[in-house]
């Protein structure tokens, strides 16, 4: 069974700071298998990058997603009022879909 | 555009089974690059999902679940289901169903880009 472990568990960051979060594998799927999630309370998660790099339909380019092997790295260069969320990594490996335990991007 | 509706009982008794219902609409429920999936939330935690079912029938679980999981699917009436027997306070959670698209055909490949709205579910007596 694959294990996602995300860092930090909190960022405390002002609106313009730029965010890093990331994402470590147990084992590696591939960057293919790489995607992540922006999750809001009371709302469902949308994904935000696929492929370990690849933007969805309308999410903003200051969202970057980077990585490969078991080393991932979500960043978003200029954090706007909206971006305060928790944001959770996912891989499918051999048909065992896991997410990262979330990083929650707090305001300082 | 597919969309995904979850529905069931709010409140679920200790020991008993929970039974939820995702309902599709918006297009077709047997693709095969399509999984369906169930992942849930507890309150205060974080994402974890529960397992996905093709439209095949092929199922596939979290090992940390599977004993008392069971997810089936409905192609005629465009629904697939979750059940998960002897259930305690921690599953307490809000659960979503969720699409997951595999292989280069998808336009968003290896990914969940479709998801319900949720539904909170409290085990209690």
């Amino acid at each position: 069974e694959i294990v996602m472990t995300q860092s930090p568990a909190t960022l405390s960051l002002s609106p313009g700071e730029r965010a890093t979060l990331s994402c470590r594998a147990s084992q590696s799927a591939g960057s293919h298998f790489l995607s992540w999630y922006q999750h809001k309370p009371g709302q469902a998660p949308r994904l935000l990058i696929y492929g370990a790099s690849t933007r969805a339909t309308g999410i903003p380019a200051r969202f970057s997603g980077s990585g490969s092997g078991t080393d991932f790295t979500l960043t978003i260069s200029s954090l706007q009022p909206e971006d305060f969320a928790v944001y959770y990594c996912h891989q499918d490996y051999n048909f065992s879909w896991t997410f990262g335990q979330g990083t929650k991007v707090e305001i300082k | 555009q597919l969309q995904l509706q979850e529905s069931g009982p709010g409140l679920v008794k200790p020991s008993e089974t929970l039974s939820l219902t995702c309902t599709v609409s918006g297009g077709s429920i047997s693709r095969s690059s399509y999984y369906w999936g169930w992942i849930r939330q507890p309150p205060g935690k974080g994402l974890e999902w529960i397992g996905n079912i093709h439209y095949s029938g092929s199922t596939y679980y979290n090992p940390s679940l599977k004993s008392r999981v069971t997810i089936s699917v409905d192609t005629s009436e465009k629904q697939f289901f979750l059940k998960l027997s002897s259930v305690t306070a921690a599953d307490t959670a809000v659960y979503y169903c969720g699409i997951y698209c595999s292989g280069d055909t998808c336009f968003f490949p290896n990914a969940y880009d479709i998801w319900g709205q949720g539904t909170m579910v409290t085990v209690s007596s």
